[in-house]
């Protein structure tokens, strides 16, 4: 079980460029969560799947955003276009089910 | 829709002693549960302690406890035994039961400091 995991862990980027993360959950965990964490908040919730569809998305999730699990493995988060207000820290968990969380390092997105 | 609110940015603890931090929550429903979730610096989030709203007795994990109090809406942790490895970001979460998602809802956290 080497955990969850998510590249790269830093990203810098200007306005406008687009950017895309990747999270690889747990193997055995059919849960999969993004979420975003900007400075002194708690994180919130981006998106869900459950295997490879996405049950529910946040309205903090704009056009902008897109995210794909195919085959149910790992997933990606990619953003277009770039604003300064999407520099946060993007986390990804999973679980198995409804049990706990585990939460990987997050990626450090910083768009200038 | 539910919310998590922790209104005590910061902490600070002498080393071997207990701290207390709070939590309150607002929701409508009966059945969930409550998680406080410890963030070291630069490290990732891990799980502190975990309770079942349906359950009356506190949660308990080694020297970490919780005071549950469903009436009130509040849902503190304490820190018995305080240890230099425990300064972290702490951030309640609240979750349903038998959501769709179970996503998880944060606080905005309390950041604890221990003094050696």
């Amino acid at each position: 079980d080497t955990g969850v995991s998510q590249d790269p862990r830093h990203k810098i980027t200007k306005r406008g460029q687009n950017v895309t993360f990747r999270c690889d959950p747990i193997s055995e965990h059919n849960r999969l969560y993004w979420y975003r964490q900007t400075l002194g908040q708690g994180p919130e919730f981006l998106t869900y799947f459950q295997n490879e569809a996405q049950l529910e998305k946040s309205r903090l999730l704009s056009d902008r955003f897109s995210a794909e699990r195919p085959k149910g493995s790992f997933s990606t988060l990619e953003i277009q276009r770039t604003e300064q207000g999407d520099s946060a820290m993007y986390l990804c968990a999973s679980s198995l089910e409804w049990y706990e969380q585990y939460f990987g390092p997050g990626t450090r997105l910083t768009v200038t | 829709a539910q919310t998590v609110t922790q209104s005590q940015p910061e902490m600070s603890v002498q080393e071997a002693e207990t701290v207390t931090l709070s939590c309150t929550y607002d929701t409508s429903e009966s059945d969930y549960y409550l998680f406080w979730y410890k963030q070291p610096p630069s490290r990732q989030m891990i799980l502190v302690i975990r309770q079942e709203a349906y359950k009356q007795q506190n949660a308990t994990e080694n020297r970490f406890s919780v005071n549950f109090q469903k009436a009130a809406k509040s849902f503190s942790l304490k820190i018995s035994d305080s240890q230099l490895g425990d300064a972290a970001m702490y951030f309640c979460a609240y979750r349903s039961h038998g959501g769709a998602t179970n996503k998880l809802i944060f606080g905005t956290g309390t950041l604890l400091a221990v003094q050696p």
